[in-house]
């Protein structure tokens, strides 16, 4: 089965500064790679997801890159403020088997005003 | 209500004792899943259900857990003679059709003492 490994479990940045979340994945049917913002108490919220004939997208201040030979994918976030802290989560799932999303692990990012 | 809704939000059990968890996705949404998050962790697939198929229940951790969606909305996910280690936060998501954006709840939180 499909293996996302995430990383940094933490991460501390200025605010203003950028933050960078990677991901990996091993099933190379993979092809839908959504990212997921938790906030205390809340249930994950879906902040942006790419589908494998991309390799990147943005959405203002938030952007995912995808790179489907190395099968990695990345979540940047640029000019980071302190609402951006928060646990984020990288998924994949595949067309032929969309009954599961493989989650990672969670990166708890804390921006420092 | 526009989003997944959850209920109870906070249930607090005895060991031995059953529980039922309700999920009421977004109206039309096919596919509903349920996963379990463990303190600090990330999310542990358990069931899955799209429209009249038989439900993906790969993932129920024993034969004590148990799901039904009737009418192809409202979701239950039971637990009979709940253990400590049960203990946890309870997901659902719901989405149009699978392998498409998935829309969480903000949980059920499960304390077994």
């Amino acid at each position: 089965g499909e293996n996302v490994e995430q990383h940094p479990s933490t991460l501390s940045v200025q605010e203003g500064d950028s933050a960078v979340i990677k991901c990996t994945y091993s099933d190379s049917a993979s092809n839908y790679f959504p990212w997921y913002k938790q906030e205390l108490g809340k249930g994950p919220q879906l902040i942006i997801d790419i589908r494998s004939n991309v390799g990147e997208k943005k959405d203002q201040r938030i952007a995912v890159t995808l790179n489907k030979t190395a099968k990695h994918f990345s979540l940047h976030i640029t000019e980071t403020q302190p609402e951006d802290s928060a646990v984020y989560f990288c998924a994949a799932s595949s067309t032929n088997t969309g009954n599961q999303f493989y989650f990672g692990t969670g990166t708890s990012l804390t921006v420092i005003p | 209500g526009a989003g997944v809704s959850q209920s109870p939000s906070n249930k607090v059990t005895e060991k031995g004792k059953d529980v039922e968890l309700r999920c009421d996705p977004i109206s039309g949404h096919t596919a509903l899943y349920w996963y379990r998050q463990s303190l600090g962790q990330g999310l542990e697939f358990l069931i899955y259900f799209q429209g009249n198929s038989a439900p993906d229940k790969s993932g129920l951790p024993s034969d004590r857990f148990s799901a039904e969606r009737t009418g192809g909305s409202v979701s239950t996910l039971t637990i009979q003679r709940t253990q400590q280690e049960d203990s946890a936060v309870y997901l659902c998501a719901s989405s149009p059709q699978k392998n498409q954006p998935q829309h969480f709840g903000d949980g059920t939180r499960l304390s077994i003492l």
